[in-house]
């Protein structure tokens, strides 16, 4: 088993629609959840960062962290075609190494 | 543009070779960490080094091997190649080494034939 497992998708809607993407995790020490957004062939870009449970909310993007049920989301209102890209979730436990344990990453298509 | 530079952007090579990778980090960011991307593998850890010296392990395999110099840019080594090598290879810097926002370069394309 996976220490982060996340859909692959590909998840596909339309324009203006909300999104909500998930990861589970099984590591009980992770206290460290972010959100990777990674466009074709290009480097993933850090979108959310939270610490521990709750809610972060940056724009349209909205993270949640449920420590109690292990579970991640990402949601994203009003999505537009430029959002359409793999998204990864990560975590990780250590306040003394960054080493992030990445999910598979869900695919999304935004179509207009 | 994160502010990470990675060289070579593109790789091709021949099993049994060797080849070296490398990165330079954000101004200010004194962690550097390495990460392998295949399709059935996903995103993977390989290695950590904060100020120069090794701070966290993955999985990495033996032929492999990395480091970071005084000025702060990192070196990743891949020694043996073989075909599953065959991988997008990316460095991520952050200012502090247990730093949960972490910046990545455009990565490496390595093609192993």
């Amino acid at each position: 088993q996976k220490e982060v497992e996340q859909d692959p998708g590909p998840l596909s809607v339309p324009e203006g629609a909300i999104v909500s993407l998930n990861c589970t995790y099984s590591n009980s020490a992770f206290q460290y959840f972010m959100w990777y957004r990674q466009y074709s062939r290009k480097g993933p870009e850090l979108l959310m960062y939270t610490y521990s449970s709750g809610n972060k909310e940056d724009g349209r993007f909205t993270a949640q962290v449920d420590k109690s049920s292990k579970y991640i989301s990402l949601f994203i209102r009003d999505s537009q075609p430029s959002d359409s890209a793999t998204y990864l979730c990560a975590a990780h436990g250590s306040s003394n190494t960054g080493k992030l344990i990445f999910g598979q990453g869900t695919t999304l298509q935004v179509k207009p | 543009d994160s502010g990470v530079t990675q060289t070579p952007k593109h790789l091709i090579t021949a099993t049994g070779q060797r080849v070296t990778l490398r990165c330079s980090p954000r101004s200010g960011d004194l962690s550097v960490y390495w990460y392998q991307q295949s399709l059935d593998q996903g995103l993977q850890f390989l290695i950590q080094y904060y100020n120069g010296e090794e701070r966290a392990k993955g999985n990495i395999l033996e032929r492999f091997s990395a480091q970071q110099f005084p000025d702060l840019h990192s070196e990743l080594n891949l020694s043996s190649l073989e075909l599953g090598d065959s991988a997008l290879y990316f460095c991520a810097s952050s200012e502090r080494e247990g730093a949960e926002t972490q910046y990545f370069g455009p990565g490496t394309r390595l093609l192993v034939l």
